[in-house]
């Protein structure tokens, strides 16, 4: 089955600490993008991706790194610097250039809890 | 102003009404529209997608959008307790595919 994957579902770290989220798509999309929730909010955007090794900052991307050396693979890492980390983040892929790109598909997202 | 505002509810409505939801946006740049259903503690689900004004239906759900007036809905006809959920709405215009989302309606339909 075509999709895209995240892991963990849930992620626990003590403050200070850097961590990365997982993000994987057997979709064959070009474009990647995360994306953070809290609670009330609406989809913030935190990097994107529209092709393999090139990456833009989104509206929120301070405190957070990504890298993009494979199609199909996303990761994010929330560093120390990230002042407040604890949300529910989702990771999406679209297919770019080649149809529509604007219709995004969004991971189960990873729920991470740093105290 | 906001880019994108959508009222965030919570909408409560008994099974069988019919469901309005709206956003309003002020980009007139803004060519693209979709809808996301999201369920507790998971991953949006894209649900519609329109470009520039018009309607678009799909079973039970019906997509329109007004260009003039900045102003997109989502309609549920016949809705059931598994249309419970919250209702993203996101829109874009640009060359580098970023949505814009609506805070997002919370809906419960009751049995």
């Amino acid at each position: 089955d075509g999709g895209i994957t995240q892991s963990p579902k849930y992620l626990f770290r003590k403050e200070g600490q850097n961590v990365t989220l997982s993000c994987e798509q057997n979709l064959n999309h070009d474009a990647m993008y995360w994306y953070r929730q809290d609670p009330g909010q609406g989809l913030r955007l935190i990097y994107y991706s529209q092709i393999v090794n090139d990456f833009q900052k989104g509206d929120i991307a301070e405190g957070y790194s990504v890298s993009r050396e494979k199609k199909e693979s996303f990761p994010l890492t929330v560093t120390s610097a990230q002042k407040n980390p604890t949300a529910f983040y989702l990771c999406a892929s679209s297919i770019g250039l080649a149809g529509t790109p604007y219709e995004q598909y969004f991971g189960p997202g990873t729920r991470l809890t740093v105290t | 102003q906001k880019e994108v505002e959508q009222d965030p509810g919570p909408l409560s409505v008994p099974e069988g009404a019919i469901v309005s939801l709206n956003c309003t946006y002020s980009n007139s740049a803004f060519q693209y529209f979709m809808w996301y259903r999201q369920y507790s503690r998971k991953g949006p689900e894209l649900l519609m997608y329109t470009y520039s004004s018009g309607n678009k239906e799909d079973g039970r759900f019906t997509a329109q959008v007004d260009k003039s007036s900045k102003y997109i809905s989502l309609f549920i006809r016949d809705s059931q307790p598994s249309d419970s959920a919250t209702y993203l709405c996101a829109m874009s215009g640009g060359s580098n595919y970023k949505l814009t989302f609506g805070k997002g309606t919370l809906l419960t339909v009751n049995p």
